[in-house]
């Protein structure tokens, strides 16, 4: 069975604080890896796949890195505008498969 | 612009009472899904669809039904309504094994 974990829960930030969100999967083979974001009240906004260890993604001020095991994703000199709950998910290969998602990491970016 | 619209943004229904929420979509993409999402959880596959090709989840409940009448229209249909179930429902699109794209949801209030 697919499995993905997020961590921390929830990151509270200041302004210009640099951090990093983790997603830590388990997949027999990984077709592709997605990064979400979510503001309250609604539905998940697309921001990145990944499809093979090494990747690299960048938007703005995000980057988005893939290991065999793992993703990261980088948040360089946040503002607030950034604070939302960001949900990662992976996609296995073989035959038609959806996606499964983690719980998310809630992230407060303060003034 | 294409999008993912799904209606009603607010449903509040009885107990018991059933109760169908939709998902239309301009992105002509083949696959669609609903997925179930309660406060600080991961987003749970209900079902999805690839074209007409239903796919149900082992532990989607009995309660939960679906239609596809066409390409662009999907219904979630929810029989009788439990306090559980009470959620934000989130419809996705996608084209085969890539990214999905999500409406704005309907968050789902048991009274």
């Amino acid at each position: 069975e697919d499995q993905v974990t997020q961590s921390p829960e929830a990151l509270r930030l200041q302004e210009g604080e640099s951090s990093s969100l983790n997603c830590s999967y388990t997949v027999s083979g990984l077709r592709g890896l997605f990064w979400y974001r979510q503001d309250p009240g609604k539905g998940p906004e697309f921001l990145f796949t990944l499809y093979s260890a090494g990747e690299e993604k960048e938007k703005e001020r995000l980057k988005a890195t893939l290991t065999k095991k793992e993703s990261f994703l980088h948040i360089t000199a946040p503002k607030p505008e950034d604070s939302a709950t960001y949900l990662c998910a992976v996609q296995a290969l073989g035959g038609r498969r959806a996606l499964t998602f983690g719980s998310g990491t809630r992230l407060q970016v303060q003034p | 612009d294409a999008m993912v619209i799904q209606n009603p943004r607010y449903q509040v229904t009885q107990f018991g009472k059933p109760v169908t929420l939709s998902c239309s979509q301009t992105l002509n993409h083949n696959v669609m899904y609903w997925y179930q999402q309660k406060s600080s959880q991961a987003p749970k596959l209900l079902f999805h669809y690839y074209d007409k090709d239903f796919n149900n989840e082992a532990d989607t409940p009995d309660n939960f039904q679906s239609r596809r009448p066409n390409t662009s229209f999907c219904f979630l249909d929810i029989r009788s309504p439990g306090l559980g179930d009470a959620a934000m429902y989130l419809c996705a699109t996608s084209r085969i094994n890539t990214e999905a794209f999500f409406g704005q949801g309907t968050r789902l209030t048991v009274v």
